[in-house]
């Protein structure tokens, strides 16, 4: 297995472009999150997936999209790149069953910087 | 929603000491709580977690424990050692399986520093 997947590891972008960062995970976890994070702010929830095809907004969706259209799958969009989506990204998967929810496997992050 | 606080926000401490890292949390219903270790420029890494209907849990040189009256929660590492050395992350969530999601909500994170 190769667990939780992130490409690429590194991006510099300028303000205003677009870009999708891509996520994948083997596991065939149902759930799957997007996270930043910055310096002395935690881990913050920008968008999540519980399975293909249903997707909702976590704490700091603006200026990002996702869609998922196969479990594997979990890209996330940046619109309009601005020097405040500076930050590392990470994906995390994780499975669950009824009435409980399970570990995150969180991918090996994508540092952005956006000048 | 929730809002988790965590401190404190560095800790040092010699080898072989005891470390303990406390949080807070907002939402009563929240119903799972992890704790991640992410050391530099690596991803977290769960160590460990409980869950509402526990009051502690132990693996090894760490523990846990959940006070849902209070609605605090600890992690404690006992004789640490140099390669504890990381930041750890608290969280919550009140997820509850199959489509109800339980977004996981962070602390700020505490930076672990064990000096030989």
């Amino acid at each position: 297995n190769a667990g939780v997947t992130q490409t690429p590891k590194f991006q510099v972008l300028k303000t205003g472009q677009s870009m999708t960062l891509q996520c994948a995970q083997d596991m065939n976890h149902e759930y799957m999150s997007w996270y930043r994070q910055d310096p002395g702010m935690g881990l913050r929830l920008i968008h999540y997936s519980v399975g293909a095809g249903i997707t909702d907004q976590g704490e700091v969706p603006n200026g990002y999209n996702v869609s998922r259209s196969t479990t594997e799958d979990f890209p996330l969009r940046l619109l309009s790149a601005a020097p405040s989506q500076t930050s590392v990204y990470f994906c995390a998967s994780s499975y669950s069953t009824s009435g409980s929810q399970y570990e995150q496997f969180f991918g090996p992050g994508t540092r952005l910087t956006v000048l | 929603g929730e809002n988790v606080e965590q401190h404190p926000s560095t800790l040092s401490v010699q080898e072989g000491d005891s470390a303990v890292i406390k949080c807070t949390y907002s939402d009563s219903a929240s119903n799972y709580f992890p704790w991640y270790k992410q050391e530099l420029g690596k991803r977290p890494q769960l160590i460990i977690d409980i869950r509402s209907n526990v009051g502690e849990k132990k693996d090894q040189r760490i523990a846990v424990t959940l006070n849902k009256t209070a609605k605090h929660f600890s992690l404690h590492i006992t004789e640490t050692q140099p390669e504890d050395s990381a930041v750890y992350f608290c969280a919550a969530s009140n997820g509850a399986g199959g489509t109800s999601y339980g977004k996981l909500t962070f602390g700020q994170g505490t930076i672990l520093t064990v000096h030989p």
